[in-house]
């Protein structure tokens, strides 16, 4: 079965910093590019962070820039989000998404989430 | 930065179409995706391509895409497709390429 499963989440206090992890099972890891996709409370889906498979390309939407770092792991096929300089606008549920394999233009699959609430 | 303008909510009865509308400046250029999410569930794909389907979704779903609006429709609504529906674009010329519309809010009566 094809999966991602998201943990790292949690209460942290503005400036404070947290290490999301998605693991992936039941595909290729390396052959797929992936993002971090967030929706903060009651609000719709905000894109976060993009990596490619490999000689990695990397985006951030511009509210994360300079803060977030995007990795992966290959060989543990494991993304990782980390995250520094909180804030709390980044209080969200953060979304793992895989992009479709030959295409970069939408998420194929999507792992349930993990919650980052920032607050004092 | 691209926007979609999604209506906020949809009302449809049981048994009836449901067309969900997504606006953006030339839209009909570009590939147009579709996800649903039920309450407290991940985003699913539900549309690729503004009219293909992922394998395990229902033929009750599809789409259009022409000019300046794409369309998500649903035919003979079930109480199970009541959810938020999100467009999604690629702005090929943005450095935050990964655009989603804002949501619209499906009920079925």
């Amino acid at each position: 079965e094809v999966q991602l499963v998201e943990s790292g989440g949690g209460s942290v206090q503005p400036g404070g910093s947290l290490r999301l992890s998605c693991a992936a099972s039941g595909f290729t890891f390396s052959s797929h590019s992936f993002s971090w996709v967030r929706q903060a409370p009651g609000k719709g889906l905000e894109w976060v962070s993009y990596i490619s498979s490999s000689s990695p390309t990397i985006f951030y939407t511009d509210s994360v820039q300079g803060r977030f770092t995007i990795s992966r792991d290959n060989a543990k096929n494991s993304l990782y989000l980390q995250m520094n300089s909180l804030r709390g606008e980044d209080t969200a549920v953060y979304y793992c998404a895989r992009v479709h394999e030959s295409r970069l233009d939408y998420m194929d699959v999507w792992g349930k989430g993990t919650t980052v609430t920032v607050s004092s | 930065s691209y926007v979609l303008t999604q209506p906020p909510s949809v009302s449809v009865a049981p048994g009836q179409t449901a067309r969900i509308t997504c606006g953006g400046n030339n839209i009909g250029s570009k590939g147009v995706h579709w996800y649903q999410q039920k309450p407290g569930q991940a985003p699913v794909l539900v549309v690729y391509d503004a009219s293909d389907r992922p394998s395990g979704i229902p033929e009750r779903f599809s789409g259009s895409n022409s000019e300046n609006t794409a369309t998500l429709t649903i035919s003979r609504l079930e109480a199970g497709d009541e959810a938020d529906y999100y467009c999604q674009v690629w702005d090929v010329t943005s450095d935050h390429p990964w655009v989603f519309g804002g949501g619209t809010k499906l009920t079925v009566l």
